[in-house]
């Protein structure tokens, strides 16, 4: 069957470190993979893109790498603050491109001062 | 510039009311979409309409039905409401249906069936 996998546990850190939150994937053959923002109460907001044909992309202090052959995607945000805290779903199509994104479950994430 | 509004945003029905979700968007956009989101389960896609004129089913049709208005507006209908139909309820909209186009969100319509 298809699973998208995120962890489930929060993840804590302190901030100023990197925080990593990890988006697995199978039975699925994604042409792309996005990242999304939600905080308590809102909707999600859209963070970053990234296509199969692309290892990483970087927008500020986030970074994203996508790995068709493990079938994850790794979402970095370097020098975490508290405001950073929120939950972070990763999206992605079934196949080829063409279809509606299906989302993962999140996690959160908890920056520490 | 709202972006993806929704009304109403709290909502207490009693099992077997019905009622309309509204959704408009002033982006633009030719899809538009509804999800909802209950714990443990994520985000997952009711109904969808790729452009004016057309609607689709998503994951979990099955208690729903949907009108596209217009080209801002999305309507999401239960017509006879159940506890298990109580969720948080996002429309969102994008400029084309998949291909990786972004997804904007409303903040929501938090919907207690009892």
């Amino acid at each position: 069957s298809q699973k998208i996998e995120q962890n489930s546990e929060a993840l804590n850190i302190q901030e100023g470190k990197t925080a990593t939150l990890t988006c697995n994937y199978t039975n699925y053959s994604p042409a792309y993979l996005q990242w999304y923002r939600q905080d308590p109460g809102r909707g999600p907001v859209f963070l970053l893109l990234i296509r199969e044909n692309e290892k990483e992309k970087r927008k500020e202090r986030l970074k994203v790498t996508f790995d068709t052959t493990l079938k994850q995607s790794l979402f970095h945000i370097t020098a975490s603050q508290p405001a950073d805290s929120a939950t972070y779903l990763c999206a992605l199509d079934k196949t080829g491109g063409s279809y509606i994104p299906t989302f993962g479950r999140g996690t959160s994430l908890i920056v520490h001062p | 510039n709202a972006g993806v509004t929704q009304t109403p945003k709290f909502q207490v029905l009693k099992t077997g009311q019905s009622m309309t979700l509204q959704c408009a968007q002033d982006m633009n956009h030719n899809s538009m979409y509804w999800y909802r989101q209950d714990p443990g389960m994520g985000l997952r896609l009711i109904y969808y309409s790729a452009s004016e004129g057309t609607t689709d089913k998503g994951e979990v049709p099955n208690g729903y039905n949907v009108s596209r208005l217009n080209k801002r507006e999305f309507s999401l209908r239960l017509e006879s409401a159940a506890p298990s139909q109580t969720s948080v309820y996002f429309c969102a909209s994008s400029e084309e249906a998949g291909f990786g186009s972004p997804l904007h969100f409303g903040n929501g319509t938090r919907l207690t069936v009892t």
